[in-house]
């Protein structure tokens, strides 16, 4: 039951790009297609923004994207806006079947 | 609209008891997966406990194997988390969520467990 690791922090300039990874092991991550994300302002509770590794719930900017290669996977937030100030953080529901999350990134609009 | 309304949270002694409530509605409760997560302050999320639809299967934490115990009434749409023996690692906020195929599309707003003298 090991979280997956994430950088602790991202940032980027309002308009720029971040990157944060996920990495787990081939029975988390990389034998699946089962990665999600979630988006966690301060006092809240998470929000889902991206599953099955790269779908987009409705209502969520194409700003977010998802990918994945190997046991890393990967959420991109593309023209960063003030608002995306927030913790990220990724889950796997693989061959563990049962939720294992990711330390979590806080990202940072400098 | 789905809604997930967490209930039962407060202050508790170490050793102490505490049952969590999620009154849900909005969806087919009893045709989904649900989940208790928890969330440390200043820390990450932790996935808890799962309950499948019928009540009929469970998982736990390594932390929390054989202390605390999911259930659910479909008949009133509400989960469960009874927690025993409490100590000052179970502080968090506890959120239950839904396990929509191998995501968590909806949560509720949480509700905070503090244990402490």
């Amino acid at each position: 039951q090991s979280a997956l690791t994430q950088p602790p922090s991202a940032s980027g300039s309002p308009g720029q790009s971040v990157t944060i990874s996920c990495t787990g092991t081939s029975s988390t991550v990389g034998d699946y297609e089962y990665v999600s994300w979630y988006q966690q302002h301060p006092g809240k509770a998470p929000k889902l923004i991206i599953y099955e590794v790269t779908k987009r719930p409705s209502g969520v900017p194409d700003r977010f994207s998802g990918s994945k290669s190997g046991n890393t996977a990967s959420l991109t937030v593309s023209g960063l806006q003030a608002e995306d100030e927030a913790d990220y953080y990724c889950s796997s529901y693989g061959g563990t079947n049962i939720g294992v999350f990711g330390t979590g990134t806080n990202v940072a609009v400098l | 609209e789905v809604q997930l309304v967490e209930s039962g949270g407060g202050l508790v002694q170490p050793g102490g008891s505490l049952r969590l409530s999620c009154a849900a509605s909005g969806f087919t409760f009893s045709g989904y997966w649900m989940h208790w997560v928890r969330q440390a302050p200043g820390k990450g999320l932790v996935w808890v406990s799962q309950i499948n639809g019928g009540g009929t299967s469970t998982k736990y934490a390594d932390s929390v194997k054989g202390r605390f115990t999911i259930s659910r009434d479909n008949a009133k749409n509400t989960l469960y988390l009874q927690m025993n023996t409490l100590g000052a690692e179970d502080t968090a906020v506890y959120y239950c969520a839904i396990l929509t195929g191998y995501y968590y599309d909806h949560w509720g707003q949480g509700t905070l467990v503090t244990v402490s003298s």
